[in-house]
């Protein structure tokens, strides 16, 4: 079946550093992905999305890179800040029609003063 | 504008009891979706609506059902509630029927305990 998945549950970085989270997905033919954000007692926020006709794409500190040939992708962040606190999750569609999405199991990201 | 709101916050109930949760989408959004949130399997679709339709199912049990109204506004309901019911139930709106690349917007979710 379909699956997304995140590579590390955790992660802490230095304020201003720069953070990497990545996530693996299953069905080649994906072609939508999503990251959100969800901070401690709060639904999902979303950050940034992709379609697989593009490798990148820039938002306001983000960046998400897309990998098709392996199915993965990464969500990166530019000089990391306390309120970057929180579990990054991606979601794709897969094959469905309707706003069905499979999430990721989330890393949880500490920014650490 | 109003986000998706979500009511009750938090409630407990025991095992058997039913219980009914409502979700308000942003004015404007005809569609509605429910996932379940566990530490363990983490977030999970249950179903979607859109124009009082309900346009897909995950792979949940029949305990689990939803409605939508003509004002958009949905109610999930879970009947003989059992212990592994207790998660975070999230509603999401979008303002599209959906074509597989429509960003939800998430309320802050309904905490179920279940006892």
């Amino acid at each position: 079946g379909e699956s997304v998945g995140l590579h590390l549950p955790t992660l802490s970085v230095q304020e201003g550093d720069n953070s990497i989270i990545n996530c693996a997905y299953s069905n080649s033919a994906s072609d939508y992905f999503i990251w959100y954000k969800q901070e401690s007692g709060k639904g999902p926020q979303f950050i940034i999305d992709i379609r697989s006709n593009m490798d990148k794409r820039q938002g306001q500190r983000v960046t998400v890179l897309l990998n098709k040939t392996v199915k993965h992708l990464s969500l990166q962040i530019a000089a990391t800040q306390p309120g970057d606190s929180a579990v990054y999750f991606c979601a794709d569609p897969g094959t469905n029609t309707g706003n069905q999405f499979y999430f990721g199991t989330g890393t949880s990201l500490t920014v650490i003063p | 504008k109003a986000g998706v709101t979500q009511t009750p916050r938090y409630l407990i109930k025991t095992r058997g009891q039913q219980v009914t949760l409502s979700c308000s989408p942003i004015s404007g959004h005809r569609s509605v979706s429910w996932y379940q949130q566990t530490p363990g399997q983490g977030l999970q679709f249950l179903f979607e609506y859109f124009s009082e339709t309900q346009r897909n199912k995950g792979n949940f049990p029949g305990r689990f059902s939803g409605r939508q109204f003509s004002n958009s506004r949905s109610e999930m309901n879970v009947s003989t509630l059992e212990l592994g019911d207790s998660a975070l139930y999230l509603c999401a709106s979008s303002p599209l029927a959906g074509t597989g690349a429509n960003v939800l917007t998430f309320g802050a979710g309904s905490r179920l305990t279940v006892l």
